[in-house]
């Protein structure tokens, strides 16, 4: 079935650093791909989105490009600050409107 | 604020105790869904209502029962759960049902299982 496996945390990182965390999913047919966000005590909350091939999902600096011929969706930062600290989850769903997650990625950003 | 509340925020309960947990949308959605968030493991989707309609169950052990009065509403009853039952449960909803459909969680239910 369809799957999404991203990097194992944590990953700590000290502000205005680089932030990639890996993404790569598996499915059959072409799917929706989804970066999520959750800070501490609360909900899981979109961060970005790409729906198709080639498409460039942003928000809040935040950047992830939907390459079908890596079946990647890669979240990259160019500079994270000690607000960007929360767990990351990159998610998929298909035609059946079956969300999968992944594993979810712990970053810490320190001053 | 995300438009999606749960209560209560927090639950202990004994294996034979009966609880429900309670999910409301103020966003006007047509589907919501139900996840299990336990430590180190993916999100778990156990249930999907779209149009108050249940229209997914991901073999999830009867002792987890859902409701759905409404489309803003969605209930899930507990009853003589398990200790590996403890995790957070998160509600969610969308607009539809489609694969491009955002979904907007609620902060969750933190349950634990004595």
């Amino acid at each position: 079935g369809d799957s999404v496996t991203q990097m194992e945390g944590p990953v700590t990182l000290s502000e205005e650093a680089f932030l990639t965390i890996n993404c790569t999913y598996t499915a059959t047919g072409y799917p929706s791909l989804f970066w999520y966000v959750q800070y501490p005590g609360e909900g899981l909350q979109l961060l970005l989105k790409a729906t198709k091939a080639d498409d460039k999902g942003s928000n809040k600096g935040f950047e992830a490009t939907y390459r079908k011929e890596t079946t990647s969706f890669h979240l990259e930062k160019g500079s994270v600050q000690v607000s960007d600290s929360a767990v990351y989850f990159c998610a998929l769903s298909d035609n059946n409107n079956d969300m999968r997650f992944g594993a979810g990625t712990r970053l810490t950003v320190k001053p | 604020e995300t438009g999606v509340t749960q209560t209560p925020r927090h639950l202990v309960m004994g294996m034979t105790n009966k609880k429900s947990l309670k999910c409301e949308q103020h966003l006007g959605h047509n589907a919501m869904y139900w996840y299990k968030q336990s430590a180190k493991k993916p999100l778990e989707l156990m249930f999907v209502y779209n149009f108050k309609e249940q229209t997914e169950n991901n073999s999830v052990p009867s002792r987890f029962s859902p409701e759905c009065p409404n489309s803003s509403h969605l209930f899930l009853h507990l009853h003589t759960l398990q200790p590996e039952d403890s995790a957070l449960y998160l509600c969610a909803s969308s607009q539809g049902s489609g694969q491009q459909e955002t979904q907007y969680f609620g902060p969750g239910t933190r349950l634990l299982v004595l």
